[in-house]
């Protein structure tokens, strides 16, 4: 079936820096990617949509420039969290659309900002 | 405003059946989703509903009635790896999904 695979599962990283996410499909082609937020016992919140070879779009409250999506290929999308702050830390979760009944998700990203 | 509703929390017995709730107001509807989400894990899909009536796959079952903005996973013989958060999702009229908060639901033995 088809696979995203999202790394890395976990990250700690130091006030201030930034944090690369990267997604591939495996065996697909992904040509619109998904990013998500979930904080604990709460619901996916999406935070932007992206499409290969163009800007993402991003949902309202969403800073476009401390969440940076660049989606180049087919088969890789990257969320980059800029000079992250404690209140970052969350599970970040990436989605393709495999067709219109079904999308798969990478494994998630663990972020914890110190 | 769009909205999705579960019951944040249910308990079960391993061996039973248990049936979890999702109502739904949203601009349009293209579909319901379930998901299944272990905790730190992401979600996996359960089923999709698109057509009022049940819609049966193996030990896991999903209902939608469109008119009632209503669905509901069924599960039977509860096992205890069943233990995790359900997630229901609509797809609106733009195509989007929208998301339940999730039900955690907790299996006794």
């Amino acid at each position: 079936g088809a696979v995203v695979s999202q790394h890395p599962s976990r990250v700690i990283c130091k006030s201030g820096t930034s944090v690369k996410i990267e997604c591939r499909s495996l065996d697909f082609q992904a040509t619109t990617m998904f990013w998500y937020r979930q904080f604990p016992k709460k619901s996916l919140m999406l935070m932007a949509t992206s499409n290969e070879g163009s800007k993402a779009t991003y949902e309202q409250g969403v800073e476009k420039d401390k969440f940076l999506i660049n989606h180049a290929s087919l088969t890789l999308s990257t969320l980059t969290v800029t000079s992250a702050h404690p209140e970052d830390s969350s599970f970040y979760i990436c989605s393709a659309r495999i067709r219109d009944t079904s999308y798969t998700f990478g494994s998630g990203t663990r972020l914890t900002v110190v | 405003g769009q909205n999705i509703d579960q019951p944040t929390e249910m308990t079960a017995t391993e061996g039973a059946i248990v049936q979890i709730n999702c109502t739904y107001q949203t601009s349009g509807f293209n579909g319901l989703f379930w998901y299944q989400q272990h905790a730190g894990e992401a979600p996996t899909f359960l089923s999709y509903n698109v057509l009022d009536g049940l819609e049966e796959k193996g030990r896991f079952s999903s209902f939608l009635s469109r008119s009632k903005g209503y669905s509901y996973l069924l599960l039977k013989e509860l096992q205890m790896k069943d233990s995790a958060s359900y997630l229901c999702a609509v797809k609106d009229s733009n195509y989007q999904l929208i998301w339940g908060a999730g039900t955690k639901l907790i299996i006794k033995p």
